[in-house]
C-alpha cells in the first residue's frame, strides 16, 4: 500500500522567511496530493492540492510542486506569519479508483516566530 | 460548501463500555467514509474504509470486532468502539468522499475519546 514520508518533523522560521516541507510517496499510481493545516484539536483544513497532471500550483503565499519521476512533492510558504504556525500534513491518494484512500504523511510542526 | 457533522466532540467513558461516534454528511451524499485515529502529536492513521451498504475494509492491525463500522445510508456512518480500554483514548475523525467526485475529502470535526 501507499506510504508517505514527510520532512522535517519540526520547522522554526522567523516571520517573513520562507518555509519548505517535503514529502515522498511510494505508490507511483497516486495522482492526488493535498496539503492540510491542522490546529490543536481541530479537523485538518485543506490549504492546497495538486493533481499528477501538473507540476506546480500556487495560491498567494502557498505553492506546491510535484516531481512524479522522483515521487516527491513539496509545500512552499513564503512571507510566513505567526498565524501560519500549526501542524502541516501532506497526503496522497489514487483518485478515481474504487478506494480513493487518503494516506497522510507524518506531519510537520511549523513555528513562526515574530 | 460540503459539511460533515461529527458527534460527540468529546466523550469520556469507563473501561469496558462501548462508545458510538456518528458522522453525517449534511448537504451531500458520500458513498465512502474513511475513519482515522490520531494519537497526540502523531499523524492521522487510516483505520477503515466504509462504503454505503457494504462491509467496511479495515487496515492492517485494526481489529474489526473492536471497531464496528456501519454505513447504512449515503449520509450516515458510525464507528463504535467496543469494550474500550485506556489505550483506545485518541482523537477519532471521519472523512467523507465520493470516488470520482469533485468534492475531495470532507472531514468531520473529530471526537476526543478518553477511556478511564
Amino acid at each position: 500500500g501507499e506510504n508517505v514520508e514527510q520532512h522535517p518533523s519540526t520547522l522554526s522560521v522567523q516571520e517573513g522567511d520562507s518555509a519548505v516541507i517535503k514529502c515522498t510517496y511510494s505508490d507511483s499510481a497516486s495522482n492526488y496530493f493535498p496539503w492540510y493545516k491542522q490546529e490543536l484539536g481541530k479537523r485538518p483544513q485543506l490549504i492546497i492540492d495538486i493533481r499528477s497532471n501538473v507540476g506546480e500550483k500556487k495560491d498567494q503565499r502557498i505553492a506546491v510542486t510535484l516531481n512524479k519521476t522522483a515521487k516527491h512533492f513539496s509545500l512552499h510558504i513564503t512571507e510566513t506569519q505567526p498565524e501560519d504556525s500549526a501542524v502541516y500534513f501532506c497526503a496522497a491518494s489514487i483518485v478515481g479508483y474504487n478506494t480513493d484512500k487518503l494516506i497522510f504523511g507524518t506531519g510537520t510542526r511549523l513555528q513562526v516566530f515574530p | 460548501g460540503a459539511v460533515v457533522s461529527q458527534h460527540p466532540s468529546r466523550v469520556i467513558c469507563k473501561s469496558g463500555t462501548s462508545v458510538k461516534i456518528e458522522c453525517r454528511s449534511l448537504d451531500f451524499q458520500a458513498t465512502t467514509m474513511f475513519w482515522y485515529r490520531q494519537f497526540p502529536k502523531q499523524s492521522l492513521m487510516l483505520m477503515a474504509t466504509s462504503n454505503e451498504g457494504s462491509k467496511a475494509t479495515y487496515e492492517q492491525g485494526v481489529e474489526k470486532d473492536k471497531f464496528l463500522i456501519n454505513h447504512a445510508s449515503l449520509t450516515l456512518s458510525t464507528l463504535t468502539v467496543t469494550s474500550a480500554h485506556p489505550e483506545d483514548s485518541s482523537f477519532y475523525i471521519c472523512s467523507a468522499h465520493t470516488p470520482g467526485g469533485a468534492r475531495g475529502y470532507t472531514f468531520g470535526s473529530g471526537t476526543r475519546l478518553t477511556v478511564v
